[in-house]
């Protein structure tokens, strides 16, 4: 079964500094999401990305946060001057294209960002 | 979004069938209903989706009456690797527009041996 693939697994990072968190959709999907997951917490929505667009976002998404399309098959979440608060599991989540009913979302199992 | 409630947590046994019960008083009528299912250190997983009746896969079934006002997982026979965070959500899906989705705390199902 295809799978959303996301690396790298953990990523430590000194408070301040930029980070790239990098994921791999499933090949034929179409809509792509940014999710996060502070410990313990529920999981938020950041951001979703279609048509090399972002189609909607969260309050969460603010300036410092970007994604990217560099080419056919990655997805990228770029953390601009990371935060302490930043630290938490971000997951990514792609769907096809819409039809009458609604595609599910699969996601990948995420990155757990350790800022310090 | 309709706002859901689900128990925070649920115990059950190996063999045993479990339901889980989601409650969304206030469905819209464009609504579907989605369940997933997060292990600890994993993304969330997709198990079921409907719009009203029963819907059934190869994991599980989902019961919708008809005032849509609720529904039920039910997971026939878990094992212990069902012990897991699971989630309702509900919400408009605009066939085939990028919504973001709206997480609750889901419940925390735990099987024992």
């Amino acid at each position: 079964e295809p799978e959303v693939t996301q690396t790298p697994s953990h990523q430590v990072t000194q408070m301040g500094q930029e980070v790239i968190l990098r994921c791999v959709p499933i090949s034929n999907h179409l809509y792509f999401y940014w999710y996060r997951q502070i410990l313990g917490q529920k999981v938020e929505f950041l951001v979703s990305f279609y048509n090399n667009e972002i189609s909607e976002k969260s309050e969460i998404f603010d300036d410092q946060f970007s994604v990217e399309r560099p080419d056919g098959s990655n997805f990228t979440l770029k953390i601009r001057s990371t935060k302490l608060e930043d630290s938490a599991m971000y997951f990514c989540a792609s769907s096809e294209a819409g039809t009458v009913l609604h595609q599910p979302q699969h996601f990948g199992d995420g990155t757990r960002l350790s800022i310090l | 979004l309709a706002k859901t409630t689900q128990p925070i947590s649920m115990d059950s046994y190996e063999g045993q069938e479990v339901n889980i019960t989601c409650s969304h008083n206030n469905i819209a009528t464009n609504d579907y209903i989605t369940w997933y299912q997060q292990f600890p250190s994993q993304g969330p997983r997709f198990i079921i989706q409907g719009y009203k009746t029963k819907v059934t896969n190869e994991v599980a079934s989902l019961f919708i009456p008809a005032d849509r006002k609720s529904s039920t997982l039910s997971l026939p026979r878990v094992s212990l690797s069902d012990t897991a965070v699971y989630y309702c959500l509900v919400g408009r899906y605009s066939g085939g527009g990028a919504d973001g989705l709206t997480f609750g705390k889901g419940t925390h199902l735990i099987i024992q041996p």
